[in-house]
């Protein structure tokens, strides 16, 4: 049971770099979002999907952009890379609405 | 809007004592709860979550949590304290102001063990 996976694990950029963080789930969940955590201020959403499609924003999507071609893929691309972005990103999916999130091993992104 | 509170960044208790994590809420209608455990390097994983039917609510590694409505509070609880537990725990609340119900998280409660 692979549940969901996150490629790559470590990533290091530079200011102003582009890049995509992959994320695929294989428990056919319509489901899928991604969060960033940072050190005391637990997980924040950043853009969401509810099926392929469609997707929509989360609190802090500035910078990063995401598709849904498909129910098994959610990719998360930063357009310009910045050190505000300097994170550790997860993503999660779900069955439906209101029922737990199953989660990726998380990306480490440094932006130096 | 939703928004969940967790007293205390870090908790530090004894093997064999009690563990005590404390969350409160806020939400205008009965709301979805959830605790999530995270340990080093890894991703969040499901402890326990509260829908409605229960107010004590029984999770795994024998954790559970008891929603009080009267004191918005959903704290997790554990009546013995082992190393295994040292983690990072999360209280995350359903935005019920979107059909998608995406959760909203606390900032994080790191548990220590001592031996």
């Amino acid at each position: 049971n692979a549940g969901v996976t996150q490629t790559p694990k470590f990533q290091v950029l530079k200011t102003g770099q582009s890049m995509t963080l992959q994320c695929a789930q294989d428990m056919n969940h319509e489901y899928m979002s991604w969060y960033r955590q940072d050190p005391g201020m637990g997980l924040r959403l950043i853009h969401y999907s509810v099926g392929a499609g469609i997707t929509d924003q989360g609190e802090v999507p500035n910078g990063y952009n995401v598709s849904r071609s498909t129910t098994e893929d959610f990719p998360l691309r930063l357009l310009s890379a910045a050190p505000s972005q300097t994170s550790v990103y997860f993503c999660a999916s779900n069955l439906q609405a209101n029922s737990p999130l199953h989660f990726g091993n998380g990306t480490r992104l440094t932006v130096t | 809007a939703q928004s969940v509170t967790q007293l205390g960044s870090h908790v530090s208790v004894s093997e064999g004592a009690l563990v005590l994590l404390r969350c409160n809420y806020s939400s205008s209608v009965p709301p979805y709860l959830f605790w999530y455990v995270q340990y080093p390097n890894q991703g969040l994983q499901l402890l326990l979550k509260y829908t409605s039917a229960a107010t004590l609510v029984k999770g795994i590694n024998g954790f559970e949590a008891e929603f009080k409505k009267s004191e918005t509070s959903f704290h997790l609880t554990k009546p013995s304290a082992h190393m295994s537990d040292a983690a990072e725990y999360f209280c995350a609340v359903s935005d019920l102001s979107t059909s998608q119900g995406n959760l909203i998280f606390g900032k994080g409660t790191k548990l220590s063990v001592k031996p």
